[in-house]
């Protein structure tokens, strides 16, 4: 069962096009991050949300963390071919552990130039 | 400062043999975390060390699998007999304290049984 569905999976795109990708719950999370995975390494931090309806902006990146914090969205304003890689959400389940991360499956994101 | 540092990068063993798998966290970090993904499938949680007591384990898979925080420095993660469908990536994360909400992955040791 996955309890972070995130999409899209595949996303190919030219610069300068806009993309939005969402991750949706059943499940509250109490806390959530957007993470950026480069081949050969580990997921690095973007953003963490934390209150319902969180908006945050990263340059050119916009999350949103959804009022009830059962999803989150992340949007990408005029991709360019450095945006290309992999895009995890990850969150904590209300009441779980406070280690405990539950991650999506991720956005390969390709921006061609 | 020093990121979290795993070893080997990459291990090729074969089915039944043992295999240990090393993490250093970032110095001074209480939290350190076991994450593993699969292939096709999300990135799951494994265990989690506050200094050198398991805070949760819940995510390990069975009794194959042994992990170690000695001193609450460097933790060790230990399969054996290692199976197939252990192969993956192995990632180690380590952060300061529980507010710190996100965490600092190492590059992940990527485990191929065969």
């Amino acid at each position: 069962t996955q309890l972070l569905e995130q999409s899209p999976q595949f996303l190919s795109i030219q610069e300068g096009e806009n993309l939005t990708v969402y991750c949706n719950s059943s499940s509250v999370f109490s806390s959530l991050q957007w993470y950026r995975q480069e081949p050969g390494e580990g997921p690095v931090l973007l953003v963490t949300v934390v209150t319902g309806g969180e908006v945050k902006k990263l340059k050119r990146l916009t999350f949103q963390f959804g009022d009830a914090r059962k999803d989150s969205s992340l949007h990408i304003t005029a991709a360019q071919p450095g945006d290309t890689g992999l895009y995890l959400c990850a969150g904590r389940i209300m009441g779980t552990s406070y280690g405990k991360l539950t991650f999506g499956q991720g956005t390969i994101l390709t921006v061609h130039p | 400062e020093a990121g979290v540092t795993q070893f080997p990068s990459h291990s090729v063993i074969e089915k039944g043999q043992t295999v240990t798998l090393r993490c250093d966290p970032i110095s001074g970090h209480d939290n350190l975390y076991w994450y593993r993904r699969v292939m096709g499938k999300e990135i799951k949680f494994l265990l989690h060390f506050v200094k050198e007591s398991k805070q949760d384990e819940s995510g390990m898979p069975n009794n194959r699998f042994l992990a170690e925080r000695t001193g609450g420095t460097y933790s060790t993660l230990k399969v054996q007999p290692a199976e197939l469908e252990d192969s993956g990536v192995y990632f180690c994360a380590s952060s300061q304290d529980r507010l710190n909400y996100g965490y600092t992955f190492g590059s992940g040791t990527r485990l191929t049984v065969v």
